[in-house]
């Protein structure tokens, strides 16, 4: 499974969007990424897939560029209750995922 | 639907000691496995199983024993717990995605906190 690489944690006041980004230089031809989001004391929920280009949903969007060996999720005007665990994941269809640490993302007031 | 669940939600056990979490589904997925989530860590995964009767071993498996005797459960058991297996637990499930479907989503269950003293 291919490696990534996001940071450690992030800061971000209230009504911001915030960019985070994961790093995957050794993403194969099959393989997805994915994106999760753990609060304290839950198990982590789907946040976003993509293969390529920009997917967007009613949370978030996923930008990728052409060489896929970057992805950033894209949060929109974040508040409070955005404050969290965010997980990128690469991976092929019906594999098992593998987490890294994830990027903690603290929202301010 | 309930989703996934988790029973127990916590648990406190001696060295030595041996105990079975049940993970169960009601959204007939294929696909399902077994996570430790340690302070501050990411998940590592355990077990998993891709059907009925079926299971394989995952990143973090010595020490851990699992059974898939009905497609809705999913059980792991410790057979003598140790102090390194206090942790979080969590259960996740999944449909077998098709050639044509992009969906790649696990649905988690709440978590098992087990201590081991």
């Amino acid at each position: 499974l291919a490696k990534t690489t996001q940071p450690i944690s992030m800061d971000s006041y209230e009504g911001q969007e915030v960019n985070i980004t994961c790093s995957h230089n050794n993403i194969a031809t099959n393989d997805y990424i994915t994106w999760y989001q753990q609060f304290p004391s839950q198990g982590p929920r789907f946040i976003i897939q993509g293969y390529k280009t920009k997917v967007t949903n009613e949370v978030a969007s996923l930008f990728i560029p052409a060489d896929r060996k970057s992805s950033t999720l894209s949060l929109p005007r974040v508040s409070l209750s955005d404050t969290a665990v965010y997980y990128c994941l690469v991976g092929v269809r019906n594999t098992p995922l593998v987490f890294g640490k994830g990027t903690r993302l603290s929202v301010i007031a | 639907n309930a989703g996934v669940t988790q029973t127990p939600k916590f648990r406190v056990l001696k060295t030595g000691q041996s105990m079975t979490l049940l993970c169960a589904q009601d959204m007939n997925h294929e696909y399902m496995y077994w996570y430790r989530q340690d302070p501050g860590m990411g998940l590592r995964l355990i077990h998993y199983s891709v059907g009925e009767g079926t299971t394989a071993k995952g990143e973090v498996p010595d020490g851990y024993n699992v059974s898939r005797l009905k497609k809705q459960n999913f059980l792991l058991g410790l057979e003598s717990a140790a102090p390194s297996q206090t942790s979080v637990y969590f259960c996740a499930s999944s449909y077998r995605t098709t050639r044509d479907s992009n969906s790649y989503e696990q649905y988690f269950g709440p978590g098992t906190r087990l201590t081991v003293t």
